[in-house]
């Protein structure tokens, strides 16, 4: 099977502008989280999708949204992006009966 | 949430060295994975492992539900075996990670 999948692997913006990163879970994988990864914060969970659904969120801003479609892909959403919201972002997969996550190589995302 | 915690925070082995990385968490968890986080990012699963002991090779690990914590063995390191390891406890469908150990072998 291909593993989890994410892109763009590297994306620069400037203060302001607005993201989406997009994740490919591994086939049969319904659900997908997503988390922030910064050298002060360390890994940090944002939110989890299973079955089009938000099923958990963590503690970060409204200017963090995400949605999951029906093949199970998923996007984040990153509004007005600030100089702290430049992180390794990643998301992980795991099936319905299976407790493991699995990762995508990560997007790092760079705002100047 | 609750609180994980790694120690220790770096290690240095000259390789061919043994080590054992420690993860206390503050609550009763669902479940515990080990991860190595490669220089490019890539988080790779180690072990789920959220009570008792397992084997991979040179890697072993061993989770204490009762107490609170696990430990991970690295046997006979290699330079491969270089970056930084977390762990995560799963609660209620939320993963909590640690602030990881940072692992240098050196040749």
């Amino acid at each position: 099977k291909a593993g989890v999948t994410q892109t763009p692997r590297y994306l620069i913006k400037t203060r302001g502008q607005q993201v989406t990163l997009s994740c490919s879970p591994i086939s049969g994988h319904r659900s997908v989280s997503w988390y922030q990864q910064t050298p002060g914060q360390g890994l940090q969970f944002l939110f989890e999708y299973f079955s089009e659904t938000q099923r958990n969120k963590g503690n970060f801003p409204g200017r963090f949204s995400g949605r999951q479609f029906s093949n199970s892909r998923s996007e984040m959403n990153v509004s007005t992006l600030e100089l702290g919201d430049s992180a390794l972002y990643l998301c992980a997969s795991s099936s319905p009966g299976e407790d493991t996550q699995y990762f995508g190589p990560g997007t790092r995302l760079t705002v100047l | 949430g609750i609180q994980v915690e790694q120690s220790p925070p770096d290690l240095i082995l000259q390789e061919g060295a043994n080590s054992t990385l420690r993860c206390n968490f503050s609550d009763s968890v669902n479940n515990l994975q080990w991860f190595h986080q490669n220089p490019w990012g890539q988080l790779i699963n180690l072990f789920y492992i959220p009570s008792g002991t397992k084997q991979n090779g040179r890697l072993s690990a061993t989770t204490v539900a009762t107490e609170r914590y696990s430990l991970l063995y690295i046997s006979s390191s290699q330079t491969t075996d270089s970056g930084v390891y977390f762990c995560a406890a799963r609660v209620f469908n939320k993963f909590y990670f640690g602030s990881g150990t940072k692992l240098n072998v050196k040749p």
